[in-house]
């Protein structure tokens, strides 16, 4: 069951802040957050494992709602390089890796100077 | 410690040739995934390895695909009589298995069949 990601895109201008969601129909073991510039690999950013816990990384971080299945992705003061699609792979389950990340549509997230 | 690598970068071939991708995990990693991604889409898991054994397929891993891992170390993946619907970025990432493990990617190997 594939994630679903909102918005699907954002405008930001440097230094404002955003949030990307990631919600599951399905009960989620751990959320992972990826980060894609065009044309490279995704690059992890943050994995949240089920039990509502919070992370952090820089001004990157990122909560899991285990009630609601749901991951939120906050970006704060954001710049120019954090531009790029942010993927939520998801593992549902008791984890292990069997069956990989099944990966949202993404959010495409633009910061403007 | 190197990162994932994927050989080739790119590979264009015509509509019936067979093409094959090798992946090198980072040296430590035990586990080794393959994802393909189409324009405008995430990644969509195809199989993965646990050392050289292969535990899952994908409903989207066709008979024409096939995936090695000989040694638990690199792996290829081959394509044969490729058809233009399998033109994407073929991913490969690694891990070490742990619960709740993180996948590293590699750069991908970008696929069109004309």
């Amino acid at each position: 069951q594939q994630p679903v990601q909102s918005p699907q895109a954002v405008i930001l201008r440097e230094g404002e802040d955003a949030v990307i969601n990631c919600s599951s129909s399905k009960a989620l073991y751990s959320v992972h957050w990826y980060r894609q510039k065009h044309g490279e690999a995704p690059v992890f950013l943050m994995i949240l494992l089920k039990g509502g816990e919070q992370k952090g990384h820089e001004k990157i971080s990122a909560s899991f709602n285990e009630k609601k299945q749901q991951s939120s992705l906050y970006l704060t003061a954001s710049q120019l390089s954090y531009s790029g699609t942010y993927f939520c792979g998801t593992e549902m389950g008791s984890g292990g890796g069997a069956d990989g990340l099944t990966f949202g549509k993404g959010t495409h997230l633009i910061i403007q100077p | 410690d190197t990162g994932v690598s994927q050989n080739p970068r790119h590979k264009i071939t015509k509509r019936g040739q067979n093409v094959t991708f090798r992946c090198d995990p980072i040296s430590e990693h035990n586990r080794l995934y393959w994802y393909r991604q189409t324009l405008g889409q995430g990644p969509e898991f195809l199989t993965y390895f646990q050392n050289e054994a292969q535990l899952e397929k994908s409903r989207l891993l066709s008979d024409r695909f096939s995936a090695e891992r000989p040694k638990g170390s690199f792996s290829t993946l081959e394509i044969q009589r490729t058809e233009q619907g399998d033109s994407a970025m073929y991913l490969c990432a690694s891990s070490l298995y742990k619960q709740g493990e993180t996948q590293y990617f590699g750069p991908g190997t970008r696929l069109l069949v004309l």
